[in-house]
């Protein structure tokens, strides 16, 4: 397998775009995760989907940011509009099952809005 | 709720020196645990795990034990190397119902020659 691929792998973006970051889990896996990660915060989840389903969106930000994940073999993560705060590497994972496994991560997307 | 503690960084060493990554956790039930590495520009990949225990996760020279008495995960390597330097994180995920997998913070670790 491939692995979780993302794309973009890079992103500018000036100040008020859209933005549409996208990940392809691995095939099989029902458990899909996006992060975010920062040098002042770290990794931060922002969004859990299990079958499709968003579970836990608490660490979304705003409502600038949303989530979809409309079948098993792809999600998106849109953030509308950008602003220079949301400057970051994005990153998607996911997980065979439920609970008590591990989950695998994409390359990262890095984002930059100027 | 679940949360990981690391020891902060950078952990800085010369080659072939003994490391140990201190690493606590606090959850609910026995959740299972994880190590994973971060090299520059890269995203994260999983070093080692464990999921019951006294359970010993091992891989590439690191391993950490399961110590549910002192809630703890140290990741140890004997010998380090420069192609070790990176960024290590600990998580957990818990058994409850829907889980996700909570990081520490992270640990950079740099080893010269």
């Amino acid at each position: 397998d491939a692995g979780v691929i993302q794309s973009p792998r890079h992103e500018v973006t000036e100040m008020g775009q859209e933005v549409t970051l996208r990940c392809k889990p691995i095939s099989g896996h029902n458990s899909l995760f996006w992060y975010r990660q920062t040098m002042m915060r770290g990794l931060e989840l922002l969004i859990y989907f299990n079958n499709n389903v968003p579970i836990d969106d608490s660490g979304m930000p705003e409502d600038r940011f949303s989530a979809k994940m409309p079948n098993a073999s792809f999600s998106t993560l849109k953030i509308q509009p950008s602003e220079p705060r949301d400057s970051a590497v994005y990153f998607c994972a996911s997980s065979p099952g439920q609970e008590r496994t591990e989950a695998f991560f994409g390359q990262g997307t890095r984002l930059t809005v100027v | 709720g679940n949360s990981v503690t690391q020891m902060e960084g950078p952990v800085t060493l010369s080659e072939e020196a003994f490391l140990t990554i201190n690493c606590t956790y606090t959850a609910t039930g026995y959740p299972s645990l994880f190590w994973y590495v971060q090299y520059p520009g890269e995203g994260l990949q999983l070093l080692l795990k464990a999921t019951k225990a006294d359970d010993k996760g091992s891989n590439k020279g690191f391993e950490a034990t399961y110590r549910k008495e002192t809630t703890s995960f140290h990741l140890e390597k004997g010998s380090v190397q420069v192609s070790d330097s990176a960024v290590y994180f600990c998580a957990l995920r818990a058994r409850s119902g829907y889980s996700t997998l909570t990081f520490g913070k992270g640990t950079m670790l740099l080893v010269s020659p």
